[in-house]
């Protein structure tokens, strides 16, 4: 049973490109979250998507999107990035039914940007 | 504001004593703890859970132990093994308010170091 899968696994950036990452939520989870995690710090909520709509979202800009395909899966797209969104960014699926121990997480995208 | 705190960084072990890491927290809100282990290049790894209205959750050599009172958990590992070297981070949600609900709130990590 495949988890999270996350793409890519790596990513250099010039400041002031724009980027997009993947994710594929485990088989029976219909929720995506996104996190950032800077380096020495925990992972960050960015949004959380369900039904292919944003339903929460944490302290971060609007250069910071999301969307969520009618097959669950999401992508993660920033703006004119800044070398501060050098990060690794995970993402996690759930059920939607399921308490907060049901997430899974991805391995991650790492994001450098230069 | 940081709402949930790991205030250790890192912690040392020997092989087969006790690993006490400890958590604080600010938002009373808060129903749910978690904790999860991450292993480098690798996404974290849910452990244990506790919901506020225990004081303590057993699994196998993993505890953790809830004080409401004093906005505290820990997490004791008994007893401790080299492979339970890894970053250790506390998480918590608030409970249910709708769709998009469970968001965790991760505090900075702990590492564990268990020496043989």
């Amino acid at each position: 049973d495949a988890g999270v899968t996350q793409s890519p696994t790596h990513l250099i950036k010039t400041r002031g490109q724009q980027v997009t990452l993947r994710c594929s939520p485990k088989s029976g989870h219909d929720t995506v979250s996104w996190y950032q995690q800077a380096l020495g710090q925990g992972p960050q909520f960015i949004f959380q998507y369900y039904e292919e709509e944003e339903r929460q979202r944490g302290n971060f800009p609007d250069r910071f999107s999301g969307h969520q395909f009618p097959n669950y899966s999401s992508e993660l797209n920033v703006n004119a990035l800044l070398l501060g969104d050098s990060a690794l960014y995970l993402c996690a699926s759930r059920s939607a039914g399921h308490l907060p121990y049901g997430y899974t997480f991805g391995s991650g995208t790492r994001l450098t940007v230069v | 504001d940081q709402q949930v705190k790991q205030n250790s960084p890192s912690l040392s072990v020997q092989e087969g004593r006790i690993s006490i890491l400890n958590c604080d927290y600010t938002n009373s809100m808060f129903d749910y703890f978690l904790w999860y282990k991450k292993y480098p290049a690798e996404g974290p790894t849910f452990l244990i859970s506790i919901s506020s209205i225990k004081d303590k959750n057993e699994d196998g050599r993993f505890t953790v132990f809830l004080n409401k009172s004093a906005k505290h958990l820990s997490l004791h590992i008994v007893p401790s093994q080299p492979g339970d070297s890894a970053v250790y981070f506390c998480a918590a949600s608030v409970g249910y308010s709708g769709a998009g609900s469970y968001q965790l709130t991760f505090g900075k990590g702990t590492k564990l170091s268990v020496i043989p």
